[in-house]
């Protein structure tokens, strides 16, 4: 079963307005991780924030960290029309196992 | 600075053929983890290696092999395609497995299988 979970599984916005993603996921972990993709090509690391965290900001970006709730958020302020992209938040349970992907939002920011 | 490489970036096989993916980690980097992208979906763990040994185990049909040389570059070989093996495969690479950095990742190969 999933790990991480996405929602919303696609997010139409207007360039300036601010986007919300959300992640949930199911067991303990060591840090999880954010991720874009534009479409067919790489995942670009975003931004990673360990357990022991609770938010964490870089430029237009906020990620916050509930693990009592097990989940996410990924804030992007401003949008932009380049936002344009899937985003995936990964979860490692341990250091040394593998990063567990969830389905994605497909994120679109109209001009 | 330096990324993570992967070679080719796109690959054409017949089905029943064999193919073989490398992935380059960045500098010092010592943990390689392979992924699979099918259309649509999310990243698929396949296999994942520290030191040159294999650490962990996902989704990977015994088809696939991998291995990581001694130079931490590692290769993913495919063989008796399918057409479902058709993907985009990612590399990523860490140090440490992880557990002071965060993992980057290849621009990926996109498999075609016809």
């Amino acid at each position: 079963s999933q790990q991480g979970e996405e929602d919303p599984q696609a997010l139409s916005i207007q360039e300036g307005e601010n986007a919300t993603m959300n992640c949930s996921y199911k067991t303990s972990i060591n840090n999880l991780q954010w991720y874009r993709q534009n479409s067919g090509r790489g995942l670009v690391h975003l931004i990673l924030i360990r357990s022991n965290e609770r938010e964490k900001h870089s430029g237009r970006l906020r990620v916050t960290l509930d693990t009592s709730k097990k989940s996410s958020s990924l804030l992007i302020t401003a949008s932009r029309a380049a936002d344009t992209a899937s985003y995936f938040c990964a979860t490692a349970l341990n250091y040394g196992q593998n990063f567990v992907f969830g389905p994605g939002t497909r994120l679109s920011v109209l001009p | 600075a330096a990324g993570v490489i992967q070679s080719p970036r796109h690959l054409i096989k017949e089905k029943r053929e064999t193919a073989t993916l490398k992935c380059y980690p960045i500098p010092r980097h010592d943990t390689v983890y392979w992924y699979q992208q099918g259309p649509g979906q999310d990243p698929q763990f396949l296999i994942s290696f520290y030191e040159k040994m294999q650490s962990d185990k996902g989704s990977i049909p015994d088809r696939f092999s991998a291995q990581q040389f001694s130079d931490y570059h590692s290769e993913l070989n495919m063989s008796s395609l399918e057409l479902g093996d058709s993907a985009l495969y990612f590399c990523a690479s860490s140090f440490d497995r992880g557990r002071t950095t965060e993992a980057f990742f290849g621009q990926g190969t996109r498999l075609t299988v016809v």
